[in-house]
C-alpha cells in the first residue's frame, strides 16, 4: 500500500539556523499537502503542491515538489521558537478517490534558543 | 466562524464497552474524514464521507469500527467491544473541496 516516509524524525535546531525536512513516497502522487501540529494541538494545513517541480514560499518556509512527484521537502530559514511543532506531509495518490490522505510520520522540530 | 468540534474530548472506558465519538464539521463542508493518531505518529486514515455517503472505509481496522453521517452533517464513529489497542487520539476533519482539511481537537480514548 501507499507509504509516505519522512526524515528526519527529530530535528533539533539552534534558533536562527536553517533546516530541511524531507518526504518520500513509494508511488507517484497527484498532490502533496503539508500540515503543522503544535504540541498538544491538532494538524493545521500549511500548503498544497500539485505540479511537478513546483516551489511555493510562505515567509520563511519554502516547499518543493519533486520532478517525479514522488518526494517533497520543506525548508525553514532563520528558525524561530514559533516554528516548534511537528511537520507532516500528507500524500494524495493518483489512484485514490476524493481527498484520502496518507500522512507521513512527521518531523518533530525542537528549537534551542 | 466555528471550527470542527468533537465530543467528548476525553473518554475513558473499560475493555468490552462500546463507545461513540461525535464530530461536528464546519458548516457547509461536504467532506468529513476520520483519523486515528497514535502518540508520536501521523494521523492514520480511517474513513470519509461526502455528504451522507461513506466513500471509503478501507482504513477501518476491523468490523468493530463503524461510522455514519446520516444527514450529511454530524458524524459518529462507533467502536464496539473496545480493546486496549483501540486507545488513541481520534481526529475528525472536514473540507469543502479537494484541498485543505480542517481538523478538530480530537477525542482522546483510553481503554482500561
Amino acid at each position: 500500500g501507499q507509504q509516505v516516509m519522512q526524515i528526519p524524525q527529530y530535528q533539533h535546531v539552534q534558533e536562527g539556523e536553517d533546516f530541511t525536512t524531507y518526504c518520500n513516497s513509494s508511488t507517484t502522487l497527484s498532490n502533496i499537502q503539508w500540515y503543522k501540529q503544535r504540541p498538544g494541538g491538532h494538524p493545521v494545513f500549511l500548503i498544497q503542491l500539485v505540479k511537478s517541480g513546483e516551489v511555493k514560499k510562505q515567509k520563511r518556509l519554502t516547499f518543493q515538489f519533486g520532478e517525479a512527484k514522488k518526494n517533497s521537502s520543506l525548508h525553514i530559514t532563520a528558525t524561530q521558537t514559533t516554528d516548534v511543532g511537528t511537520y507532516f506531509c500528507a500524500a494524495n495518490t493518483i489512484k485514490a478517490a476524493g481527498n484520502k490522505l496518507t500522512f507521513g510520520g512527521g518531523t518533530r522540530v525542537l528549537v534551542k534558543p | 466562524g466555528a471550527g470542527v468540534s468533537q465530543s467528548p474530548r476525553y473518554k475513558v472506558t473499560k475493555r468490552g464497552q462500546d463507545v461513540a465519538l461525535r464530530c461536528d464539521p464546519i458548516s457547509g463542508h461536504v467532506s468529513l474524514y476520520w483519523y486515528r493518531q497514535a502518540l508520536g505518529q501521523g494521523p492514520e486514515f480511517l474513513t470519509y464521507f461526502n455528504y451522507e455517503a461513506q466513500q471509503d472505509k478501507s482504513g477501518l481496522p476491523n468490523d468493530r469500527f463503524s461510522a455514519e453521517r446520516p444527514e450529511g452533517s454530524i458524524s459518529t464513529l462507533t467502536i464496539q467491544r473496545t480493546e486496549q489497542r483501540d486507545s488513541a487520539m481520534y481526529r475528525c476533519a472536514s473540507s469543502s473541496g479537494l484541498v485543505k482539511q480542517f481538523f478538530g481537537p480530537g477525542t482522546r480514548l483510553t481503554v482500561l
